[in-house]
C-alpha cells in the first residue's frame, strides 16, 4: 500500500512556462508535506514544505498547494528554468508517528531551453 | 551551514567482501537514515535509526546489513558479504525533532561490486 503517490513519472515543459508536479496521499494522519529535489549523482535536497493547517506556501518561484479534502498536493514552479531539471520527490510526515516521512517515487522534470 | 557528509565518495569492492559506508550527520540531529538508489531506479528506504536502535527497516535491509553509531558523530552502514546487486548509490540522511521533519541528505557513496 503506497501511501504517497506521484502518478506522473516524468514531465517536460518549456523554459519560462509553469511546471506543475502532483502528489496524492492516503493517510489522514500526515500533517506535514514536503518536496525534495534531486540532481543525478547527488543526494536529495529539501525544497519546500507545507503544514496541514495551510493550503498554500510560497518561496520565490516555488509554491506548494495543499487540498486536504482531496488528499492532493502540488508543486508549482514559475517561471521554469533549465536548472530546475531534476527528480522531484513528494514526502509526507506524521507528528503522531515521531515525524516519520513517507516518500513518493519521484517525478523527473525536464525544462527545455 | 551544517551538512551531512559521507565517505568514501566511491567504493569498489569484490563480491563477498565486507564494506563499511560512513556518514557524519548534522551534529544536533537525532534521527538517522540510509537509502539506496540502484542506477536508473528510484530511491529506496533501507533503515531508520533513533536512540541507538533501529526504529524501522525495509525488506531490503536483510541480515547482511547492519547499522551502528559507534561514537557521537559517525553513523555507519555495513554490508557483510557484498553481492553484485548491492551496486548502487547509498545516501545517508539525518533530521531534527521538529516539524516539518525535513531530512538532510549527504552526497552519497557510489558502491561498485565486481
Amino acid at each position: 500500500d503506497q501511501q504517497v503517490k506521484q502518478n506522473s513519472p516524468s514531465l517536460s515543459v518549456q523554459e519560462g512556462r509553469i511546471s506543475i508536479l502532483n502528489c496524492d496521499y492516503t493517510n489522514s494522519m500526515f500533517d506535514y508535506f514536503l518536496w525534495y529535489k534531486k540532481y543525478p549523482a547527488e543526494g536529495p535536497t529539501f525544497l519546500i514544505s507545507i503544514s496541514s493547517i495551510k493550503d498554500k506556501n510560497e518561496d520565490g518561484r516555488f509554491t506548494v498547494f495543499l487540498n486536504k479534502s482531496a488528499k492532493h498536493l502540488s508543486l508549482h514552479i514559475v517561471p521554469s528554468q533549465p536548472g530546475d531539471s531534476a527528480v522531484y520527490f513528494c514526502a509526507a510526515s506524521a507528528s503522531t508517528n515521531a515525524g516519520k516521512s513517507t516518500f513518493g517515487d519521484g517525478t523527473t522534470l525536464t525544462v527545455k531551453p | 551551514e551544517p551538512e551531512v557528509t559521507q565517505t568514501p565518495s566511491h567504493q569498489v569492492t569484490q563480491m563477498g567482501q565486507e564494506v563499511i559506508l560512513r556518514c557524519v550527520p548534522i551534529s544536533n540531529h537525532l534521527y538517522f537514515y540510509w537509502y539506496r538508489q540502484i542506477l536508473g531506479q528510484k530511491v529506496e528506504f533501507l533503515v531508520s535509526f533513533y536512540n541507538n536502535e533501529i526504529s524501522e527497516k525495509s525488506e531490503i535491509f536483510d541480515d547482511q546489513f547492519s547499522v551502528e553509531r559507534p561514537d557521537g558523530s559517525n553513523f555507519t552502514l555495513k554490508i557483510r558479504s557484498t553481492k553484485l546487486e548491492d551496486s548502487a548509490m547509498y545516501f545517508c540522511a539525518s533530521r531534527g525533532t521538529g516539524g516539518p521533519y525535513e531530512q538532510y541528505f549527504g552526497p552519497g557513496t557510489r558502491l561498485t561490486v565486481t
